[in-house]
């Protein structure tokens, strides 16, 4: 399953909405997490199952979709979110595969 | 601190081997399945093999079945990735990562947390 996100760059200014996008080349039911990438660190886990956010995540981080479309939604940018986002399925499990990230940068 | 620690990468020649450690600290691996993503900036981020809680089933990315193992130790809170065979496709920051578990489920590939990655260079 190829997961394809846009834009592959978002600029956007502390206090904005930003909304990103993945789409999987094949329906993935409801098994579709969200990462966080800093330079230097690993991926830290945002969103699972398409709107669940993880432990200690944020309400300003929101997902939704179905099926092939998913989005993830910033409310109000800080200045801490400015990062990598990957889109990843689990519906292959154990074969998931990764989104090729939109890097969100400041404005 | 909740720490994953990778270690053990390196250069080495084509055909080489390497065999890659991720330890806990602050958490446990026992009970848990544990994957290990590597990362290029070719590919991204890509599943490379995942290990079942008690370590009885691996699973393997068909790139590198046949010559990766993946294996545990839950006395000493650490994971194994033998790597044989190494090619210049295989160069990449090798990430540990555990299931993650939410109060009520845990999920074995929702990863969470994650380690800072080792860096594999595979060249002659």
């Amino acid at each position: 399953i190829v997961m394809t996100q846009s834009p592959a760059t978002l600029s956007a200014s502390p206090g904005e909405r930003a909304t990103l996008s993945c789409r999987a080349s094949q329906s993935v039911s409801d098994k579709l997490a969200w990462y966080q990438q800093k330079p230097g660190q690993g991926p830290r886990l945002l969103i699972y199952s398409v709107s669940t956010r993880a432990t200690s995540i944020p309400d300003r981080f929101s997902g939704s979709g179905s099926g092939t479309d998913f989005t993830l939604t910033i409310s109000s940018l800080q200045s801490d979110d400015f990062a990598i986002y990957y889109c990843q399925q689990y519906y292959d499990w154990p074969r998931g595969t990764f989104g090729q990230g939109t890097t969100l940068e400041m404005k | 601190e909740v720490q994953v620690l990778e270690s053990g990468g390196g250069l080495v020649q084509p055909g080489g081997s390497l065999r890659l450690s991720c330890a806990a600290s602050g958490l446990t691996f026992r009970g848990y399945a544990v994957t290990w993503v590597r990362q290029t900036s070719e590919k991204g981020l890509e599943w490379v093999s995942t290990i079942s809680d008690g370590g009885g089933k691996t699973y393997y990315a068909d790139s590198v079945k046949g010559r990766f193992t993946l294996s545990r130790d839950d006395a000493q809170n650490t994971i194994y990735l033998q790597m044989n065979s190494l090619r210049a496709e295989d160069t990449a920051l090798y990430y540990c990562a555990r299931a993650y578990c939410s109060i009520t489920t845990c999920y074995n590939f929702i990863l969470d947390p994650w380690g800072q990655g080792t860096s594999v260079t595979v060249s002659s």
